[in-house]
């Protein structure tokens, strides 16, 4: 099946610092990436619909100058944590998917900001 | 609206025991697409079943079975014999189109615990 890689796995920040998340799909092209986060003991929300080559698409609730989101290639979509504070920490997926019956899971980003 | 319930927060079993984990799902899409996903410590998704809503077959996988039933929008997944290794959170999912894509609307999650 196909694959979607997330880098780094696990990031510990200084608040007040910016971290980037990246999410590559490895073998298929990827026009539109989703972005969840995760709390502790919860359960995934949706943050942001990545657009190849346009602007994200925000949840009522996110900062958009905070989580920003750049979708450059078919391939690739980053999600950059701007001045994160110790309330940012969290888990971060992203997916990709080709369809309503397919979506392909990166494995995680877990955000530590102390 | 898209909504998915897991009114099971947490459930402890004794190994070899069955245990089902509940999920009941709402929407207004005539075509959609349910999930199950594992979720072990690592935070990994681990993917178990997709079934669309056309296809009300229940299906069996090893010791996995599911039962989609959508007279009452239920979509239950039942672990036989369970094991050790079954502990982890449980997610029932429902897809739904959002902007550009298909997205997943995910319920609250069960912890299921598995003990020797």
């Amino acid at each position: 099946g196909a694959v979607v890689s997330q880098h780094p796995s696990r990031v510990i920040c200084k608040s007040g610092t910016s971290v980037k998340i990246e999410c590559r799909s490895l073998d298929f092209q990827a026009t539109t990436m989703f972005w969840y986060r995760q709390f502790p003991k919860q359960s995934l929300m949706l943050m942001a619909t990545s657009n190849e080559g346009s602007k994200a698409t925000y949840e009522q609730g996110v900062e958009k100058d905070k989580f920003l989101i750049n979708h450059a290639s078919l391939t690739l979509s980053t999600l950059t944590v701007t001045s994160a504070h110790p309330e940012d920490s969290s888990f971060y997926i992203c997916s990709a998917g080709t369809g309503a019956d397919t979506q392909y899971f990166g494995p995680g980003t877990r955000l530590t900001v102390l | 609206a898209q909504k998915v319930t897991q009114a099971q927060t947490e459930i402890s079993v004794v190994e070899k025991e069955d245990v089902t984990l509940d999920c009941v799902y709402e929407t207004r899409d005539t075509t959609y697409y349910l999930f199950w996903y594992k979720q072990p410590p690592s935070g990994e998704l681990v993917f178990l079943i997709r079934r669309n809503s056309f296809d009300e077959q229940n299906e069996i996988s090893g010791r996995y079975s599911w039962n989609f039933q959508k007279s009452t929008s239920s979509f239950n997944f039942t672990i036989t014999a369970s094991q050790v290794v079954d502990s982890a959170v449980y997610f029932c999912a429902l897809s739904y189109f959002s902007n550009s894509g298909y997205a997943l609307n995910f319920g609250k999650g069960t912890s299921l615990l598995v003990t020797p």
